[in-house]
């Protein structure tokens, strides 16, 4: 079974520029998970969604920060405009069910000079 | 703010010796915990999860929960040199969130 799919796997910017980030989740698992990791901390949840619905975003920057998970499966997450304290790593995650255990993909670590 | 508190370490302890790696949690209504691993410039590996008090295992792996304490810890036996990692606490409630701690970092010495 495939695991968790992000892309890019890394991404250099500079500041004021736009970046999206790409989520497939694991096959049949309803609930998507959005988290930042910055270096030496755990990782910070920013939006889950319940199929396409986006059911706790009270973390995510909406300024600059969106979201969409279009017919309930992949995911995008956008930063417009990405700022130098952006630079952190992105990871998605998925689960079958709401409180049921997470699985991480890669992630996708964004530098933003 | 609902804490999840661990150790930074880095622990080290020799191979083959018991590593304990702890936990403590601040949100009384916390109903899920699980422990991650979590290799260096790579994303989080689940290693095992726990729900009711006590003590379960998987193979070298021990999860130990105390929720009157609000303490969960993880027991790794015959450590082995691959099992240098950060260890990741993961705290859920009923809001399906995940709280997750910094980290103990775990360095298993030859």
């Amino acid at each position: 079974e495939a695991g968790v799919v992000q892309s890019p796997r890394y991404k250099i910017i500079e500041k004021k520029q736009p970046v999206a980030f790409w989520c497939n989740p694991i096959s049949g698992h309803n609930t998507l998970y959005w988290y930042l990791q910055n270096l030496g901390q755990g990782p910070e949840l920013l939006i889950r969604y319940e199929n396409e619905e986006a059911v706790d975003d009270s973390q995510l920057p909406k300024d600059r920060f969106s979201a969409e998970r279009l017919k309930g499966v992949d995911s995008t997450l956008k930063i417009q405009p990405a700022e130098l304290g952006d630079s952190a790593v992105y990871l998605c995650a998925s689960s079958l069910a709401p409180g049921d255990t997470q699985y991480f993909g890669p992630g996708t670590r964004l530098t933003v000079l | 703010q609902k804490e999840v508190e661990q150790n930074s370490g880095p622990l080290s302890v020799p191979e083959g010796a018991i590593a304990s790696l702890n936990c403590t949690y601040s949100d009384r209504g916390s109903q899920s915990f699980f422990w991650y691993r979590q290799y260096s410039g790579k994303s989080p590996e689940l290693i095992m999860f726990i729900y009711s008090n006590g003590d379960k295992e998987d193979g070298r792996f021990t999860a130990q929960l105390n929720k009157a304490s609000q303490y969960v810890s993880l027991l790794i036996r015959d450590s082995q040199p691959s099992d240098s990692a950060t260890y990741l606490c993961a705290v859920g409630n009923s809001g399906y969130a995940l709280n997750f701690g910094k980290g103990t970092s775990l360095l298993v010495t030859p």
